[in-house]
């Protein structure tokens, strides 16, 4: 079955303690993309990837970071998380960044941040 | 600065009657617009789309409509059913940023018996 995973699905930790939330897709997509869903704000892009080894900041990178090593693997890394940053978090991917490629998603990651 | 606006959180509609959900862009670079729906613990899935060159878009029960000079895009649904409860998200791709969305804040929608 084709899809996106995440996991986490349910976080909670405390501030300053290093969390990886990991995002993987078996559909060989070359686009990956990490958002946030906060209330009254809808979905926030934080980082994007076009492919392997290719990433790039969104509109709210702040905080965070990513990685690309595999074209199925996008994990996002919270250093040293902070309480604005408890959120519901969104991999996505698609077929490649040409024209009407429509995003999977992910279930989601619900983190709290103490 | 929100670039893509849905300015109904909610919308109540009753089974089997027409719902519309609308949706204002700011940005006149954006070429491509969508539309997700959203159960509860779920990802976005993608409902319809529409390009920029286009006024109208169909499939089934669910029409898109774009009217670019008022910046301005509607769903329609019709008939409604129980099972299109969801938050709809509208969202829009701009012009050359491959595949980059920018989404509005969404509107719940609640289709009762």
């Amino acid at each position: 079955e084709a899809q996106v995973t995440q996991n986490p699905r349910y976080l909670i930790t405390v501030t300053g303690k290093k969390l990886t939330v990991t995002c993987s897709q078996n559909m060989n997509h070359e686009y990956m993309s990490w958002y946030r869903q906060d209330p009254g704000l809808g979905l926030r892009q934080i980082y994007y990837s076009m492919n392997v080894e290719v990433t790039d900041k969104g509109d709210v990178p702040e905080g965070y970071k990513v990685s690309r090593k595999e074209k199925r693997n996008f994990p996002l890394i919270l250093e040293s998380p902070s309480p604005n940053q408890t959120s519901l978090y969104f991999c996505a991917s698609s077929l490649g960044s040409g024209v009407f490629n429509e995003q999977f998603f992910g279930p989601g990651t619900r983190l709290t941040v103490l | 600065d929100q670039q893509v606006k849905q300015n109904s959180p909610s919308l109540s509609v009753q089974e089997g009657r027409i719902s519309i959900l609308n949706c204002d862009y700011t940005n006149s670079m954006f070429d491509y617009f969508l539309w997700y729906k959203k159960y509860p613990a779920e990802g976005p899935t993608f409902l319809i789309s529409i390009s920029s060159i286009k006024d109208k878009n169909e499939d089934g029960r669910f029409t898109v409509f774009l009217n670019k000079s008022a910046k301005h895009l509607s769903l329609h649904i019709v008939p409604s059913q129980p099972g299109d409860s969801a938050v709809y998200f509208c969202a829009a791709r701009h012009t050359g940023t491959a595949s980059k969305l920018t989404f509005g804040t969404g509107t719940r929608l609640q289709v009762t018996l």
